[in-house]
């Protein structure tokens, strides 16, 4: 079995300041997690995947997150927000390595980006 | 450049219309997947298909169906819609050896 919970349904930040969304999940195998960004009237894009090399993965835009077993999570961070990045942010965790086909996703993080 | 489309952007129907949601890929993907989106809920799986002909149930198909007739096309079928169906319906795809899915831009259902 596996979930994931994302501890803040809603972020509102300044232009210009870091952003942490939080994701923390729990899975019987050795898991993939991966953020997906949404903007408005938008399908979903993936923003980047952790699946069991390094720890501290890279996306697009800017954003990274940490891979960390012991506290089961994998929160996604940007040093400094930018207008652009408004959108719902989902943390999403399969329970194989490779990726697979049963991903669960979490309920969302909507980000507010003030001037 | 990777796309997924799907028929209607908006739809509205009637309670007990049959109902067909049509997805298109053209990146020769294996695995297609069926997801609804509701507020606070996230995204759950409704059914997804790893090759023609073949499909497997997710977390919520009750009352839904599916079909895959070629590899580019999979539908999603509301055999009798309810108002319970309302929501957004985003269709995605896979390749065999990629970890990522491919979203389209979704569908919004509504039942009146």
């Amino acid at each position: 079995a596996q979930s994931v919970t994302q501890l803040d349904s809603h972020v509102s930040v300044s232009e210009g300041t870091p952003v942490l969304l939080r994701c923390n999940y729990s899975s019987s195998y050795s898991p993939s997690l991966f953020w997906y960004v949404q903007h408005p009237n938008k399908g979903l894009q993936l923003l980047l995947k952790y699946t069991s090399a390094a720890t501290l993965v890279k996306g697009i835009n800017g954003f990274e997150a940490e891979f960390k077993k012991s506290e089961t999570s994998f929160h996604l961070t940007k040093p400094s927000a930018h207008m652009s990045d408004a959108a719902e942010y989902f943390c999403v965790v399969s329970p194989f390595t490779g990726g697979g086909n049963k991903l669960t996703f979490g309920t969302g993080t909507q980000l507010k980006v003030e001037l | 450049d990777v796309k997924v489309t799907q028929s209607s952007r908006y739809l509205v129907k009637r309670t007990g219309e049959k109902v067909f949601l049509e997805c298109v890929q053209d990146m020769d993907h294996e695995n297609m997947f069926w997801y609804r989106q509701d507020p606070g809920l996230g995204l759950r799986l409704i059914y997804f298909s790893y090759d023609v002909k073949m499909k497997e149930k997710g977390d919520i198909p009750e009352g839904y169906s599916v079909s895959r007739e070629k590899k580019e096309r999979f539908s999603l079928i509301l055999e009798s819609a309810s108002t319970n169906q309302t929501s957004m319906y985003l269709c995605a795809s896979r390749g065999r050896r990629s970890y990522e899915q491919y979203f389209g831009p979704g569908t919004r259902l509504t039942v009146t």
